[in-house]
Parts: structure tokens; C-alpha cells; sequence
């Protein structure tokens, strides 16, 4: 069965840590992945996109995710974190014959104490 | 994203009750979700829409229903709401470009609360 595994379900970091959110996804085929973020009392908006080629995508506010094949993995970081980071991170993936639909993972709440 | 609104934003209702949640977007996309959002279990495909006249369930619609008045607009239904309906429930469009690619739209969300 297709299915996308987040690791962490609750972070707590300091402010200028460094960030690594774990995603796992079971799919057969070619597969699309994101990374989609809330923050608090607001809609989720997509932080970065792997669709092929480069493995290390880069999206926005610094953040970024290596798709690592191998592993089915596709792991969200960055380097030092921000107040302003304190948000909900899900990873979501799309195959080829979902005709439109993701499978999201179960999510990760991100606490950044500044 | 704006161009994807709900109403209402906040409702706290009783069980038994009917309650329609809305969803209206201004992005001129064909294919419209519903998801619902529960703590630790991340977001669930309730109904999706291709197009006016296509609706699908997703995988958790027991409960639910929908309706795809036009282009713009898409509709969830409870008809008898109960307490395990408690959640999130978040609308999401997409056009027939970004569907290949999985990319959607979410709107604000809608907090719904059976006692």
C-alpha cells in the first residue's frame, strides 16, 4: 500500500539549531514529493517540490530536502532555525496513477524556543 | 492561498446534527478535496472532484457527503455529525497542469467541534 512515514511527530529546537525532519514513503513508480507547511491558524503552503533531476531541492525560507532514492527517503532541513520556523511540517507524496491525489505523512510539529 | 476560501472557519455543533462545510475558489481549477486534519495522523482524503460531474471518494468518506455545485464550489456534508468527527477539515484545489505533479492548494480550514 502506498503510504508516506514521518518520523518525528514533535520537535523542540533552539533558535540557530540545525533541522532535519525525517520522511519515509512507500510507493511503487515514479513518485512526487513535497513538503508542505502550517503555521499557526494558517493553511498549509508548499515549502518544496521534488519532481526528478537534482535529488537536493530547495525551497523557500531556506529550507531544503534530499530525495535519496535508495532509501525512500526524502528528508526536510535546515541549518538554523528561526522562531518564525514554529510550524506544522508535512510530507506528502504523488504517483503517477494517483491522478491528482496525495498521501500526506502524519505530520511533525516544529517548536522553536527562542 | 486566498483564492481558495471556507465558511464557516470555526463550528461547534451537537451530535445528530446536519452540517455543510464550504469551500469556493477563485483559481479556475477543475479539481477540488476535501481533507480532514487529526492530531498524529496528518491529513485524510475525505472526496475529491476532477470535474462538476465527477466525484470520488476518498478514503475515509463513510459519513460524509459532497456536491459540486460549479467549477467554483464544493460542498461537504455531515448529515448526522458525531463526536469522532471532531478535526480539521481543510479544502485543496488543483489544475490540470499541477494535478501530473501532485501540487494543490489549501484553503484556511474549518474547525469543527461535535459534542
Amino acid at each position: 500500500a502506498q503510504s508516506v512515514s514521518q518520523h518525528n511527530h514533535h520537535v523542540i529546537l533552539s533558535e540557530a539549531a540545525s533541522l532535519e525532519l525525517g520522511c519515509n514513503y512507500s510507493y511503487g513508480g515514479t513518485v512526487n514529493l513535497f513538503w508542505y507547511v502550517q503555521y499557526p491558524g494558517q493553511h498549509l503552503q508548499l515549502l518544496l517540490k521534488y519532481f526528478s533531476g537534482d535529488p537536493l531541492v530547495k525551497g523557500i525560507k531556506g529550507f531544503e530536502a534530499e530525495f535519496i532514492k535508495s532509501k525512500f527517503s526524502f528528508n526536510l532541513r535546515k541549518p538554523s532555525v528561526q522562531w518564525s520556523d514554529t510550524a506544522e511540517y508535512f510530507c506528502a507524496a504523488h504517483g503517477s496513477s494517483n491522478t491528482g491525489k496525495l498521501i500526506f505523512g502524519q505530520g511533525t510539529t516544529l517548536q522553536v524556543k527562542p | 492561498d486566498a483564492d481558495v476560501t471556507q465558511t464557516p472557519r470555526n463550528r461547534i455543533t451537537k451530535t445528530g446534527k446536519r452540517i455543510m462545510l464550504e469551500c469556493s475558489q477563485t483559481k479556475g481549477h477543475d479539481r477540488m478535496y476535501w481533507y480532514r486534519q487529526d492530531p498524529g495522523l496528518g491529513l485524510r482524503l475525505i472526496y475529491y472532484s476532477f470535474d462538476v460531474k465527477d466525484i470520488n471518494k476518498g478514503e475515509i468518506s463513510d459519513g460524509y457527503s459532497v456536491s459540486r455545485q460549479a467549477q467554483a464550489k464544493f460542498s461537504l456534508s455531515l448529515e448526522s455529525a458525531i463526536p469522532n468527527q471532531t478535526a480539521l477539515y481543510f479544502c485543496a484545489t488543483s489544475d490540470d497542469h499541477d494535478h501530473r505533479d501532485g501540487r494543490q492548494y489549501f484553503g484556511p480550514g474549518t474547525r469543527l467541534t461535535v459534542l
